[in-house]
């Protein structure tokens, strides 16, 4: 397999605040991650697609100047929630491949609350 | 765009028997089918995938199966254990690297001892 984490874990914040995620490939490079947001009781919905070295692209109705992401490097990939809102309180969980493969690898997602 | 329908949404069968789980993709398209089991809060974790070159894949007690046709895939648990209790997720893409997976609405699979 491969190892992607995730950091915070969990975070809670005010409303009106930002919060950034990180994900990580641990032993991997990719090119390509993915974020998603899942609420309770339901699926995995993808927000987006993060691309190293250029702009992430963004799902239809998933606000790209509220959900910013930046895909630094091979290995790192950060979803920055800004203004956050009660209605933002999701679990968020990236996803990483290896290159040129197609299997996805999970994070263990970030909890966010937001108050 | 793709279009994936799961079901059913909840799943209860008694230990030891058989557990089976269906999903329909709308893209014809599409050619990479993965199942990814996810426990409460954990991260979901792949078990098994099938690509379109192939009907049938089984490793252990889980097996997948693909009617490309019909356009749909089941995932088949035999011997169930209560620790297979989890939300199970469908999911379909065209492949490659890079290219995203569009996800079923779940399972929630009960396995009662």
């Amino acid at each position: 397999g491969a190892v992607v984490s995730q950091h915070p874990s969990w975070v809670i914040c005010k409303s009106g605040t930002s919060v950034k995620i990180e994900c990580r490939s641990l032993d991997f490079q990719a090119t390509t991650m993915f974020w998603y947001r899942q609420f309770p009781k339901q699926s995995l919905m993808l927000m987006a697609t993060s691309n190293e070295g250029s702009k992430a692209t963004y799902e239809q109705g998933v606000e790209k100047d509220k959900f910013l992401i930046n895909h630094a490097s091979l290995t790192l990939s950060t979803l920055t929630v800004t203004s956050a809102h009660p209605e933002d309180s999701s679990f968020y969980i990236c996803s990483a491949a290896r290159l040129a493969q197609e299997t996805q690898y999970f994070g263990p997602g970030t909890r966010l609350l937001v108050l | 765009g793709e279009n994936v329908e799961q079901h059913p949404s909840t799943l209860s069968v008694q230990e030891g028997d058989s557990a089976v789980i269906k999903c329909t993709y709308s893209d014809s398209a599409s050619n990479y089918f993965p199942w990814y089991k996810q426990e409460l809060g954990k991260r979901p974790q792949l078990i098994i995938d099938i690509r379109s070159n192939v009907g049938e894949k089984k490793d252990q007690r889980i097996a997948v199966t693909l009617n490309k046709t019909a356009k749909h895939f089941s995932l088949h648990i035999t011997e169930t254990q209560p620790e297979d209790s989890a939300v199970y997720f469908c999911a379909a893409s065209t492949g490659g690297y890079g290219n995203k997976l569009v996800f079923g609405a779940g399972t929630i699979l009960r396995v009662k001892s």
